[in-house]
């Protein structure tokens, strides 16, 4: 079995401020890793993953995560966030052989205020 | 295209009623998913279809729920009776490599 931990709840930041927001896993096997993005509202959308190669990561709307596996974490950056930024960000890990079947952590707030 | 569909967006329902959500995946994605978002439990994996067949569905949480997906574009998810316990967001997300997700159903029962 994957397990995910979101190491924070809630993040406040300024904007035009760097973020990260820690992500930790633990699984028997090799896993996949991503970082989804909710807006209120609205379902989630996949901001960047990790399967194989390169451990950094890029993704969509500036945003990069970096895959440690001797730490088995898999945190997320910008280095420069915006209002519209605000959001709920879950890290989440699947298996190789069932990409679709996603543990998820906990969620981490972001709230950017000016 | 238009992502994936879900229906009703809201819905708020008493006690012992039927509620049926409804999905319509993205054309042309061989699997669909049905998820569920509470603020105790988070986001947990109902039920899965691969070719419109059930694989897994160790995450429903009892016999009060079922799930069917009669063709490739379209989906439902039952609960019958209803408790307020299940109250959530309910998210339906298709696959093609990446999972696309649903806008989400939201459900109150009261």
């Amino acid at each position: 079995a994957q397990s995910v931990t979101q190491l924070d709840s809630q993040v406040p930041v300024f904007e035009e401020a760097p973020v990260e927001l820690r992500c930790n896993y633990s699984s028997s096997v090799s896993v996949y890793l991503f970082w989804y993005v909710q807006y209120p509202n609205q379902g989630l959308q996949l901001l960047l993953k990790y399967l194989s190669g390169s451990t950094l990561v890029k993704g969509i709307n500036g945003f990069e995560a970096e895959f440690n596996k001797s730490q088995t974490s898999f945190h997320l950056r910008k280095p420069s966030v915006h209002i519209s930024d605000t959001a709920e960000y879950f890290c989440a890990v699947s298996r190789f052989d069932s990409w679709g079947k996603l543990q998820f952590g906990a969620g981490t707030q972001v709230v950017v205020t000016p | 295209d238009a992502g994936v569909i879900q229906s009703p967006r809201h819905e708020v329902t008493e006690m012992g009623q039927e509620v049926t959500l409804r999905c319509k995946p993205i054309s042309g994605h061989n699997s669909l998913f049905w998820y569920r978002q509470t603020m105790m439990r988070g986001l947990e994996l109902l039920i899965y279809f691969n070719n419109n067949v059930p694989i897994d569905d160790s995450g429903m949480p009892e016999d009060r729920f079922s799930a069917k997906m009669p063709n490739a574009s379209f989906s439902t998810l039952k609960i019958q009776p209803s408790e307020p316990r299940d109250s959530a967001v309910y998210f339906c997300a298709s696959q093609e490599g990446e999972l696309f997700f649903g806008e989400g159903s939201r459900l109150t029962v009261l």
